[in-house]
């Protein structure tokens, strides 16, 4: 067990519809991390926030959007989804956000499957 | 552009085996790489964590090597167990407008036979 939460575990809905991913952090941890897992693409960095800040962007599309709130614990959210947005998506947490050799601890993971 | 590629695509040995598993990078400005063991369906788990600076890093029976002149990485597994059964992925970090950014190599597919 990482300490990193994540929930749902599981979430199936149509296209077109909005959902949102939850994240807790270990605790101490200020950075959260997003990553998207799909089959043909495998594992992406979506986006990290640093103690309620954007400080990296990676391959998030312009439909998605998140935010890490005061407790630091951050929500991924998703909108006007696709059949191709099915996937796992990963949150992982690291004590800094500096990046450099800053361990990352992996959720779970939420399943989305898009119908 | 910056890629990772992973070699090879899977991979089957019996237990107690060794095994090594290639990485290769054309990331620029490369930062520092990693190594992550995932199993089916959970969280990718980190094994090394490497800067330019390191040749060799140990967790267990695992170690991890860098040569950032080639820009290639190899993770040893020694005396396989059967939960080394996994997927291995390697992450390249690179340090861009400030912000450190993750590229995915597609992972090995170990497979430890009894």
């Amino acid at each position: 067990d990482s300490g990193v939460t994540q929930t749902p575990k599981h979430l199936i809905t149509a296209t077109g519809q909005r959902v949102t991913l939850r994240c807790s952090p270990r605790s101490g941890d200020l950075s959260v991390y997003w990553y998207q897992q799909s089959l043909d693409q495998g594992l992406q960095f979506l986006i990290q926030y640093y103690n309620g800040e954007e400080r990296a962007k990676g391959n998030i599309l312009e439909r998605f959007s998140a935010q890490q709130f005061p407790d630091l614990h951050s929500e991924l959210n998703l909108s006007s989804l696709e059949l191709g947005d099915s996937a796992l998506y990963f949150c992982a947490s690291s004590l800094l956000g500096s990046g450099y050799t800053d361990t990352q601890y992996f959720g779970p993971g939420t399943r989305l499957t898009v119908l | 552009k910056n890629q990772v590629e992973q070699s090879p695509q899977s991979l089957i040995i019996l237990e107690g085996k060794n095994c090594t598993l290639q990485c290769n990078y054309t990331v620029s400005p490369f930062s520092n790489l990693r190594w992550y063991k995932q199993d089916t369906g959970r969280g990718p788990v980190s094994l090394t964590i490497m800067t330019f600076s390191e040749n060799t890093k140990s967790n267990g029976r695992y170690t991890a090597t860098l040569d950032a002149d080639t820009k290639q990485s190899s993770l040893h597994i020694t005396a396989s167990q059967l939960s080394d059964s996994a997927s291995y992925i390697c992450v390249v970090s690179l340090l861009t407008s400030g912000t450190y950014k993750y590229i995915f190599g597609t992972g090995t597919r170990l497979k430890v036979l009894a």
